[in-house]
């Protein structure tokens, strides 16, 4: 089945720097997804790209879809103790409705 | 303006015991996903569901697991002859359309122990 890799698995940061984390297929993308899951909480949809190069941004957050439809990022400019959590992509193909998720990367923020 | 209500939200079962989860779909939307999450793992997709259909069951174990989504009531997620390993968190997703473009919205988990 489709395979989407999410790196890095752990960042550790000081509060205000910036964070990026990635993902990639192997396979041509319908849409990606960005969720934020605080600890012990649930998955919070953030975002939906869906067009080839996309860029959407909510306020410190960027989102990319690459121009292929394989990869995606997602960056935080200035991060806050308040980003704590791990942040998955979800992504579909074809004529799938299931998304399969990347493992996920888990974000620390030292005050 | 209830999101998806997941119940219990913590249950500890005992090995060889039966475990329910339930999950009321967000109002408005009939299409429920199940997933499992490991400690520090993504989420695992197990079961696609709309009233009274299992649409795709594809990653769902064939044994002890199965799931529901009767016309009235909540969808049910029931897992027989717990054993340890089924200790995870299990969300459930609703959508209101079929499509790979809808977004799915996340209930907040039942956190079953096996003990």
């Amino acid at each position: 089945g489709q395979q989407v890799m999410q790196i890095p698995q752990y960042q550790h940061v000081q509060e205000g720097e910036d964070f990026t984390t990635y993902c990639n297929s192997s396979t041509t993308l319908s849409n990606i997804q960005w969720y934020k899951q605080r600890p012990g909480g649930h998955p919070v949809f953030l975002i939906q790209l869906v067009k080839s190069g996309e860029v959407k941004k909510q306020k410190r957050l960027t989102f990319q879809f690459g121009e292929a439809k394989k990869n995606s990022s997602l960056h935080i400019t200035a991060t806050q103790t308040t980003d704590v959590g791990t942040y998955f992509c979800a992504a579909t193909s074809g004529g799938s409705y299931i998304p399969t998720f990347g493992r996920g990367t888990s974000l620390i923020v030292h005050p | 303006n209830a999101g998806v209500m997941q119940n219990p939200r913590h249950l500890v079962r005992r090995r060889g015991q039966e475990a329910r989860l339930r999950c009321s779909p967000m109002k408005g939307h009939s299409h429920v996903y199940w997933y499992r999450q490991l400690p520090e793992e993504g989420l695992k997709f197990m079961v696609y569901l709309q009233k009274e259909n299992i649409i795709d069951e594809s990653g769902m174990p064939k044994e002890r697991f199965s799931a529901e989504f009767p016309k009235e009531g909540p969808s049910i997620l029931r897992i027989q002859q717990v054993v340890r390993g089924d200790s995870a968190a299990y969300f459930c997703a609703s959508s209101g359309d079929e499509g790979s473009t809808d977004t799915q919205y996340f209930g907040p988990g039942t956190r079953l122990t096996v003990l």
